[in-house]
């Protein structure tokens, strides 16, 4: 299968300031990259996602860029504000005709007021 | 939050008792899935299928068992060869076909088995 490092653990930011998030998969096969946002208590929601024919995809204040030849992807949040305050997975597809996902271990982003 | 459902929220059993997890869905998805969390351990796959009758094991299938008799439904048993069973169990169901698709998940059980 997939192995997904994801770093860092853990983010403290100031309200305003950028929050990077980045991954790094081990299949060059993988061709699906998704970002899931868990706040306390709730279950995982998708935020973005890219595939593997795209380099980067913007929606609004999040954006994920891809590197395909370093194998690796990361999440940007600018102007942070309090209620991006959640737990972040990455997660990469088994090669690129399955549909399971392996997820990296999460990071905490604390957005500081 | 429709769509997906898991009962119930919070699961309390002794040690030595099997017990099921449900997950149903409305979504006419295909295919199904159930993770594992554990804090600092992100999520980890343990059976997932694509069609109804037909499941295959993920990451970490040993002391679960699951069966897929519906295609709204997809219940999950956690045996007692499960040596830590205690953690947050996630449901999930996407569509299927030529593309991947999103995964949309359950509000989750959390199971605690002392």
């Amino acid at each position: 299968g997939e192995n997904v490092e994801q770093h860092p653990s853990t983010l403290s930011v100031q309200e305003g300031d950028s929050a990077v998030i980045k991954c790094t998969y081990s299949d060059s096969a993988s061709n699906y990259f998704p970002w899931y946002k868990q706040e306390l208590g709730k279950r995982p929601q998708l935020i973005i996602d890219i595939r593997s024919n795209v380099g980067e995809k913007k929606d609004q204040r999040i954006a994920v860029t891809l590197n395909k030849t370093a194998k690796h992807f990361s999440l940007h949040i600018t102007e942070t504000q309090p209620e991006d305050s959640a737990v972040y997975f990455c997660a990469a597809r088994w090669g690129a005709g399955s549909y399971q996902l392996t997820f990296g271990k999460g990071t905490k982003l604390s957005v500081i007021p | 939050d429709g769509g997906i459902t898991q009962s119930p929220k919070y699961l309390f059993r002794k040690e030595g008792q099997n017990v099921t997890l449900s997950c149903e869905q409305n979504l006419n998805h295909d295919a199904m899935y159930w993770y594992r969390q554990d804090p600092g351990q992100g999520l980890r796959l343990i059976y997932y299928s694509q069609i109804v009758n037909d499941f295959q094991k993920g990451d970490i299938a040993e002391g679960y068992s699951v069966s897929r008799e519906k295609k709204e439904s997809f219940p999950l048993t956690v045996t007692s060869a499960q040596k830590n069973p205690t953690a947050f169990y996630l449901c999930a169901s996407s569509s299927y076909g030529t593309e991947v698709y999103e995964q949309y998940f359950g509000p989750g059980t959390r199971l605690t088995v002392t």
